[in-house]
Protein backbone atom coordinates (compact mmCIF):
# COMPACT_ATOMS: atom_id res chain seq x y z
CA UNK A 1 0.00 0.00 0.00
CA UNK A 2 1.62 2.90 -1.28
CA UNK A 3 0.92 5.77 1.02
CA UNK A 4 3.16 8.60 -0.71
CA UNK A 5 2.88 8.34 -4.82
CA UNK A 6 4.97 9.97 -7.84
CA UNK A 7 2.79 8.73 -10.67
CA UNK A 8 5.36 10.58 -13.27
CA UNK A 9 8.64 8.01 -13.52
CA UNK A 10 10.45 10.87 -15.54
CA UNK A 11 10.00 14.71 -16.61
CA UNK A 12 11.78 16.69 -19.68
CA UNK A 13 11.53 20.27 -19.87
CA UNK A 14 13.66 22.80 -21.45
CA UNK A 15 16.41 24.97 -19.67
CA UNK A 16 14.73 28.34 -18.60
CA UNK A 17 11.55 26.74 -18.09
CA UNK A 18 9.53 26.00 -15.14
CA UNK A 19 9.39 22.26 -13.94
CA UNK A 20 6.35 21.19 -11.52
CA UNK A 21 7.11 17.89 -9.89
CA UNK A 22 3.92 16.45 -8.52
CA UNK A 23 3.56 14.12 -5.38
CA UNK A 24 -0.04 12.36 -3.81
CA UNK A 25 -0.37 11.05 -0.49
CA UNK A 26 -3.39 8.95 1.31
CA UNK A 27 -2.67 9.03 4.89
CA UNK A 28 -3.95 12.08 6.10
CA UNK A 29 -2.21 12.31 9.35
CA UNK A 30 0.41 13.43 7.08
CA UNK A 31 1.79 16.76 8.80
CA UNK A 32 5.48 17.39 7.34
CA UNK A 33 6.42 16.81 3.58
CA UNK A 34 9.88 17.12 1.91
CA UNK A 35 11.42 17.18 -0.90
CA UNK A 36 14.65 15.68 -1.32
CA UNK A 37 16.97 15.45 -5.04
CA UNK A 38 19.48 12.46 -5.75
CA UNK A 39 22.40 12.78 -8.22
CA UNK A 40 23.43 9.06 -9.50
CA UNK A 41 26.05 8.05 -7.38
CA UNK A 42 25.55 9.95 -4.57
CA UNK A 43 23.04 10.26 -1.60
CA UNK A 44 19.46 12.52 -1.79
CA UNK A 45 19.92 16.07 -0.11
CA UNK A 46 17.04 17.62 1.65
CA UNK A 47 16.01 19.93 -0.61
CA UNK A 48 12.96 21.82 0.80
CA UNK A 49 9.76 21.20 3.16
CA UNK A 50 6.23 22.30 3.92
CA UNK A 51 4.52 21.74 7.41
CA UNK A 52 1.00 21.43 6.89
CA UNK A 53 -0.05 24.12 8.56
CA UNK A 54 1.19 26.21 5.25
CA UNK A 55 0.11 25.98 2.11
CA UNK A 56 3.75 27.09 0.18
CA UNK A 57 6.91 27.22 1.29
CA UNK A 58 9.91 29.11 -1.32
CA UNK A 59 13.43 28.97 -1.23
CA UNK A 60 15.24 30.92 -4.15
CA UNK A 61 14.05 29.08 -7.43
CA UNK A 62 12.38 26.43 -5.59
CA UNK A 63 8.31 26.44 -4.48
CA UNK A 64 6.28 23.51 -2.57
CA UNK A 65 3.15 23.89 -2.62
CA UNK A 66 0.80 21.89 -0.38
CA UNK A 67 -3.18 21.42 -1.02
CA UNK A 68 -4.21 19.36 1.75
CA UNK A 69 -7.99 19.11 0.63
CA UNK A 70 -6.25 17.10 -2.49
CA UNK A 71 -3.36 15.42 -0.54
CA UNK A 72 -1.11 16.55 -2.88
CA UNK A 73 1.97 18.43 -3.22
CA UNK A 74 4.14 19.58 -5.69
CA UNK A 75 7.95 21.25 -6.02
CA UNK A 76 8.42 23.83 -8.91
CA UNK A 77 12.04 24.55 -9.95
CA UNK A 78 11.50 28.00 -11.87
CA UNK A 79 13.59 28.66 -14.19
CA UNK A 80 15.20 25.29 -14.71
CA UNK A 81 18.74 24.79 -15.40
CA UNK A 82 20.78 21.68 -16.55
CA UNK A 83 22.02 21.33 -13.05
CA UNK A 84 18.64 20.45 -11.60
CA UNK A 85 18.60 17.49 -13.54
CA UNK A 86 18.21 14.57 -10.82
CA UNK A 87 15.79 12.21 -9.55
CA UNK A 88 13.87 13.97 -7.12
CA UNK A 89 11.85 12.10 -4.25
CA UNK A 90 8.99 13.41 -2.23
CA UNK A 91 9.08 12.45 1.39
CA UNK A 92 5.67 12.51 4.31
CA UNK A 93 5.56 12.03 7.75
CA UNK A 94 3.17 12.47 10.67
CA UNK A 95 3.49 14.14 14.49
CA UNK A 96 5.40 11.24 16.34
CA UNK A 97 6.97 9.21 13.84
CA UNK A 98 10.89 9.40 13.78
CA UNK A 99 10.65 7.90 10.29
CA UNK A 100 9.88 9.22 6.65
CA UNK A 101 8.05 7.72 4.01
CA UNK A 102 9.02 8.16 0.36
CA UNK A 103 7.53 8.38 -3.05
CA UNK A 104 9.09 6.44 -5.91
CA UNK A 105 11.05 9.13 -7.45
CA UNK A 106 10.84 11.81 -10.41
CA UNK A 107 13.44 11.50 -12.90
CA UNK A 108 14.07 15.25 -14.54
CA UNK A 109 16.05 16.23 -17.14
CA UNK A 110 16.65 19.61 -17.88
CA UNK A 111 17.98 20.15 -21.92
CA UNK A 112 19.68 22.81 -22.57
CA UNK B 1 28.14 20.71 7.69
CA UNK B 2 26.51 17.07 8.68
CA UNK B 3 28.18 14.54 7.27
CA UNK B 4 27.72 10.67 7.32
CA UNK B 5 30.24 8.32 5.94
CA UNK B 6 29.50 5.20 4.37
CA UNK B 7 32.52 2.49 4.50
CA UNK B 8 32.54 1.50 0.81
CA UNK B 9 31.00 3.42 -2.24
CA UNK B 10 31.45 -0.20 -4.42
CA UNK B 11 31.41 -3.76 -2.63
CA UNK B 12 30.97 -7.46 -4.54
CA UNK B 13 30.15 -9.63 -2.75
CA UNK B 14 29.57 -13.65 -3.26
CA UNK B 15 25.93 -15.63 -2.50
CA UNK B 16 25.83 -16.94 0.63
CA UNK B 17 28.74 -14.74 2.47
CA UNK B 18 28.10 -11.99 5.38
CA UNK B 19 28.08 -8.72 4.43
CA UNK B 20 29.00 -5.88 6.93
CA UNK B 21 28.01 -2.43 5.58
CA UNK B 22 29.29 0.46 8.08
CA UNK B 23 27.64 3.57 8.38
CA UNK B 24 29.24 6.83 10.73
CA UNK B 25 27.84 10.53 11.64
CA UNK B 26 29.48 12.94 12.99
CA UNK B 27 26.48 15.26 14.52
CA UNK B 28 25.69 13.48 17.45
CA UNK B 29 21.98 12.60 15.92
CA UNK B 30 19.57 9.94 17.65
CA UNK B 31 18.08 8.26 14.90
CA UNK B 32 19.86 6.52 12.15
CA UNK B 33 18.39 4.19 9.16
CA UNK B 34 19.48 2.06 6.38
CA UNK B 35 17.68 2.01 3.37
CA UNK B 36 17.85 0.40 0.03
CA UNK B 37 17.00 2.07 -3.53
CA UNK B 38 16.37 0.20 -6.40
CA UNK B 39 15.06 1.11 -9.97
CA UNK B 40 11.07 2.28 -9.97
CA UNK B 41 10.85 0.97 -6.45
CA UNK B 42 12.23 4.35 -4.55
CA UNK B 43 14.01 4.37 -1.28
CA UNK B 44 12.78 1.50 1.03
CA UNK B 45 13.13 1.24 5.03
CA UNK B 46 15.09 -1.44 6.32
CA UNK B 47 15.82 -0.75 9.83
CA UNK B 48 15.60 2.19 12.10
CA UNK B 49 17.88 2.75 15.25
CA UNK B 50 16.38 5.54 17.62
CA UNK B 51 19.16 5.10 20.37
CA UNK B 52 22.04 3.07 21.04
CA UNK B 53 21.11 -1.00 20.98
CA UNK B 54 17.53 0.22 19.89
CA UNK B 55 16.69 -0.82 16.98
CA UNK B 56 12.92 -0.90 14.96
CA UNK B 57 12.07 -3.15 11.81
CA UNK B 58 11.45 -1.07 8.53
CA UNK B 59 9.45 -2.65 5.59
CA UNK B 60 11.87 -4.86 4.57
CA UNK B 61 13.98 -6.10 7.26
CA UNK B 62 14.11 -9.99 5.89
CA UNK B 63 17.57 -10.89 5.57
CA UNK B 64 18.95 -8.35 6.97
CA UNK B 65 20.36 -7.36 11.23
CA UNK B 66 21.56 -4.07 12.35
CA UNK B 67 24.10 -3.25 15.14
CA UNK B 68 23.85 0.04 16.77
CA UNK B 69 26.59 -0.26 19.81
CA UNK B 70 27.61 3.19 19.59
CA UNK B 71 25.65 6.26 19.10
CA UNK B 72 27.48 7.66 16.00
CA UNK B 73 28.15 4.23 14.24
CA UNK B 74 25.05 1.95 12.79
CA UNK B 75 25.76 -1.47 10.83
CA UNK B 76 24.03 -3.07 8.36
CA UNK B 77 24.46 -6.90 8.27
CA UNK B 78 23.41 -9.05 5.63
CA UNK B 79 23.74 -12.89 7.38
CA UNK B 80 23.86 -14.40 4.06
CA UNK B 81 24.06 -13.09 0.93
CA UNK B 82 21.69 -13.68 -1.91
CA UNK B 83 21.55 -12.11 -5.72
CA UNK B 84 18.26 -10.47 -5.21
CA UNK B 85 20.01 -8.35 -2.49
CA UNK B 86 22.18 -6.81 -4.79
CA UNK B 87 21.40 -2.87 -4.59
CA UNK B 88 22.33 0.81 -3.46
CA UNK B 89 22.17 0.88 0.27
CA UNK B 90 21.44 4.42 1.69
CA UNK B 91 22.32 5.42 5.36
CA UNK B 92 20.97 7.98 7.17
CA UNK B 93 20.55 10.04 10.23
CA UNK B 94 18.68 12.47 11.86
CA UNK B 95 17.52 14.38 15.44
CA UNK B 96 14.88 13.29 17.32
CA UNK B 97 11.88 14.62 16.77
CA UNK B 98 9.24 14.02 14.60
CA UNK B 99 9.57 15.20 10.94
CA UNK B 100 13.75 16.15 11.12
CA UNK B 101 15.47 16.38 8.07
CA UNK B 102 17.51 12.77 7.27
CA UNK B 103 21.01 13.66 5.82
CA UNK B 104 22.19 10.31 4.23
CA UNK B 105 25.58 9.62 3.06
CA UNK B 106 26.77 8.50 -0.83
CA UNK B 107 25.66 5.30 -0.67
CA UNK B 108 26.94 1.75 -0.85
CA UNK B 109 26.71 0.04 -3.63
CA UNK B 110 26.72 -3.71 -3.48
CA UNK B 111 26.71 -6.21 -6.15
CA UNK B 112 26.07 -9.69 -4.83
CA UNK B 113 27.29 -12.88 -7.47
Amino acid sequence: DQQVKQNSPSLSVQEGRISILNCDYTNSMFDYFLWYKKYPAEGPTFLISISSIKDKNEDGRFTVFLNKSAKHLSLHIVPSQPGDSAVYFCASTQGGSEKLVFGKGTKLTVNP
Amino acid sequence: DVKVTQSSRYLVKRTGEKVFLECVQDMDHENMFWYRQDPGLGLRLIYFSYDVKMKEKGDIPEGYSVSREKKERFSLILESASTNQTSMYLCASSERSSGNIQYFGAGTRLSVL
